[in-house]
């Protein structure tokens, strides 16, 4: 069974410059879910993906953007990147059948914004 | 809205010493309730979930968990730590009444350092 991956590891931008992250959730699941963690926090919940659609949203600007494709792959945009937006990009698999509520999460992607 | 409140930010024990990680959330409905413990340079592992049935549930390495649900509170509780035991610990919630479905809520985690 193939866990959560997550490209690239590390990525350093600057400030106005955008963003993809990308995520390859775990075999047999169909949702994907994006959350934020910065520095000494706990993870913040972004968006959630099903079916290509957004599936819900947490407290996020329009300039978090996301898509899921038919493999239930994803990438997270981030555009206009604030100094704010650094933080470790978590992202965690799930399966609307049977134990809908158990995410498995990828390494994460560090991302520091200069 | 929902929130999830961890009391303690760092705890230090030796190793063999009883460990207690509180845990509290805010909301009145049915919750689904998680611990997930991100050791060093990994990445995040559930270490145990409450659905439903007994409020007292096992999860891995000898954890346990008790929700009480007049206290809204998830406790972590593990008798004797080990010095593998060194990591950053987050409870998480999940309401059903989440417009996001199956979106967690954390905590902002708890340092366990245990020295040998």
């Amino acid at each position: 069974e193939t866990g959560v991956t997550q490209s690239p590891t590390h990525l350093i931008k600057t400030r106005g410059q955008q963003v993809t992250l990308r995520c390859s959730s775990q075999s047999g699941h169909n949702t994907v879910s994006w959350y934020q963690q910065a520095l000494g926090q706990g993870p913040q919940f972004i968006f959630q993906y099903y079916r290509e659609e957004e599936n819900g949203r947490g407290n996020f600007p329009p300039r978090f953007s996301g898509l899921q494709f038919p493999n239930y792959s994803s990438e997270l945009n981030v555009n206009a990147l604030e100094l704010d937006d650094s933080a470790l990009y978590l992202c965690a698999s799930s399966s609307t059948s049977g134990r809908r509520y158990e995410q498995f999460f990828g390494p994460g992607t560090r991302l520091t914004v200069l | 809205a929902q929130s999830v409140s961890q009391h303690n930010h760092h705890v230090i024990l030796s190793e063999a010493a009883s460990l207690e990680l509180g845990c509290n959330y805010s909301y009145g409905g049915t919750v689904n309730l998680f611990w997930y413990v991100q050791y060093p340079g990994q990445h995040l592992q559930l270490l145990l979930k409450y659905f439903s049935g007994d409020p007292l549930v096992k999860g891995i390495k000898g954890f346990e968990a008790e929700f009480i649900k007049s206290k809204f509170s998830f406790n972590l509780r593990k008798p004797s730590v080990q010095w593998s035991d060194t990591a950053e610990y987050f409870c998480a919630v999940n309401a059903d009444a989440n417009q996001a479905g199956t979106a967690l809520i954390f905590g902002k985690g708890t340092t366990l350092s245990v020295s040998s």
